[in-house]
């Protein structure tokens, strides 16, 4: 089956610093990976989109890149603020398929 | 727009009881999912419609599960009977298909609880 891991442990960090969150994947790479923030007691919104044959994207100050030989993607928030405290998730999808496989997501706590 | 709209927001129901979930997706948008999301198994998919037409059910978890999708701007989820597993919440997202790489715009739950 495709499986999309994430690290289930909070990620703590100081405010200022780079938070950067593991997704990895089973089997065959996706077509594209999409990461989304989730706050609680909220649906998922969604926040950027890496293709197989992108190694990096970036949005203001996110980050994200893609890895076919680690089957890895790396989620980068810079100069993180306690407004970015969240649980990020990553999701694989796959080329003529709409629909997608999410991991369970990691908490991130961003403490002034 | 006003996003995807669900409803209730809440849901209490004792073990046995019929539950029904609602979704209008944001107009204009031709596809929509229903997720089951729990602390255990994360966000699952449920059921998938494109252009009101199931596509792919097989996360339904069983034949107490049903879902309809009758016209563009409304879904429902029906739970006959249901049990306190079935304890979680349920998204509801949209999304416009225009290739394999849409993002989907999720709805704010519906927490349900079977006692």
């Amino acid at each position: 089956s495709q499986k999309i891991e994430q690290n289930s442990e909070a990620l703590n960090i100081q405010e200022g610093k780079t938070a950067t969150l593991t997704c990895n994947y089973t089997n065959y790479s996706p077509a594209y990976l999409q990461w989304y923030r989730q706050d609680p007691g909220r649906g998922p919104v969604f926040l950027l989109l890496i293709r197989e044959n992108e190694k990096e994207k970036r949005k203001e100050r996110l980050k994200v890149t893609f890895d076919t030989t680690l089957k890895q993607s790396l989620f980068h928030i810079t100069a993180s603020q306690p407004a970015d405290s969240a649980t990020y998730l990553c999701a694989r999808g796959n080329s003529g398929y709409s629909t997608l496989t999410f991991g369970k997501g990691t908490m991130l706590l961003v403490s002034p | 727009d006003a996003g995807v709209i669900q409803s209730p927001r809440h849901e209490v129901t004792e073990m046995g009881q019929e539950v029904t979930l609602r979704c209008k997706p944001i107009s204009g948008h031709n596809s929509l999912f229903w997720y089951r999301q729990t602390m255990m198994r994360g966000l699952e998919l449920l059921i998938y419609f494109n252009n009101n037409v199931p596509i792919d059910d097989s996360g339904m978890p069983e034949d107490r599960f049903s879902a309809k999708m009758p016209n563009a701007s409304f879904s429902t989820l029906k739970i006959q009977p249901s049990e306190p597993r079935d304890s979680a919440v349920y998204f509801c997202a949209s999304s416009l298909e225009r290739d394999s790489y849409n993002e989907q715009f999720f709805g704010p739950g519906t927490r349900l609880t079977v006692l």
